[in-house]
């Protein structure tokens, strides 16, 4: 593995059904993140995670989930699909700091279609 | 609220300089970076600002004026590879990035 790896690429989901995305780094960053890109408008956050063990949320965390277990993973779990939740996903991480960020490091996205 | 701005799209001659311009408004500043998102791709890293001034990397050039909340990106030389969207993103006082829709660059022969 080199960088960050997401799973699936694509998947078609039908409404109501549970989903898990699932994203692992092998650059040891402390901080990770989940975002959805959706044309016309930015990146924006669902879930982030500064350390093993604790996560937090974001801009838009609603019909979502995380877990942080251990430093290389965080799989983002869609309980119940619903067809605004179509969009590219984005797993990210970075080195956090005392002394701050440093720039996002981010996996190839997960296509992902909600009927 | 927090908002960055950025121009939807713009359009460039091949070999000529085009610059990208973005202003921002966060809860808190800690740094500006501009990244490079070529269509189906994920975003790559290109530059970091947290001091006024200049920062040169080659062919592109960013800079930042923080009692303006401005910053832009130069790019020079332009190839048609440099074809993508470049999204300019701030870091809020909670180390978090506040990313804008991002400026959709074509280039013409």
């Amino acid at each position: 593995i080199a960088g960050i790896t997401q799973a699936p690429t694509s998947q078609i989901l039908a409404a109501g059904r549970r989903m898990t995305l699932r994203c692992t780094q092998d650059m040891r960053h402390n901080a990770m993140y989940w975002y959805r890109q959706d044309l016309g408008l930015g990146l924006r956050l669902i879930h982030y995670s500064n350390t093993a063990g604790t996560t937090g949320k974001g801009e838009v965390p609603d019909g979502y989930s995380v877990s942080r277990a251990n430093t290389d993973d965080f799989p983002l779990t869609l309980a119940s699909a619903v067809p605004s939740q179509t969009s590219v996903y984005f797993c990210a991480s970075s080195e956090l700091t005392s002394g701050g960020a440093e720039e996002q490091f981010f996996g190839p996205g997960t296509r992902l279609t909600v009927l | 609220g927090q908002n960055i701005d950025q121009p939807t799209e713009m359009t460039a001659t091949e070999g000529a300089i085009v610059q990208i311009n973005c202003t921002y408004q966060t809860s808190g500043f800690n740094g500006l970076f501009w990244y490079q998102q070529h269509a189906g791709e994920a975003p790559t890293f290109l530059s970091y600002n947290v001091l006024d001034g200049l920062e040169e990397k080659g062919r592109f050039s960013s800079f930042l004026s923080r009692s303006k909340g401005y910053s832009y990106l130069l790019l020079k030389e332009l190839q048609m590879k440099d074809s993508a969207s470049y999204l300019c993103a701030a870091m809020d006082s909670n180390y978090q990035l506040i990313w804008g829709a991002g400026t959709k660059l074509i280039i013409k022969p």
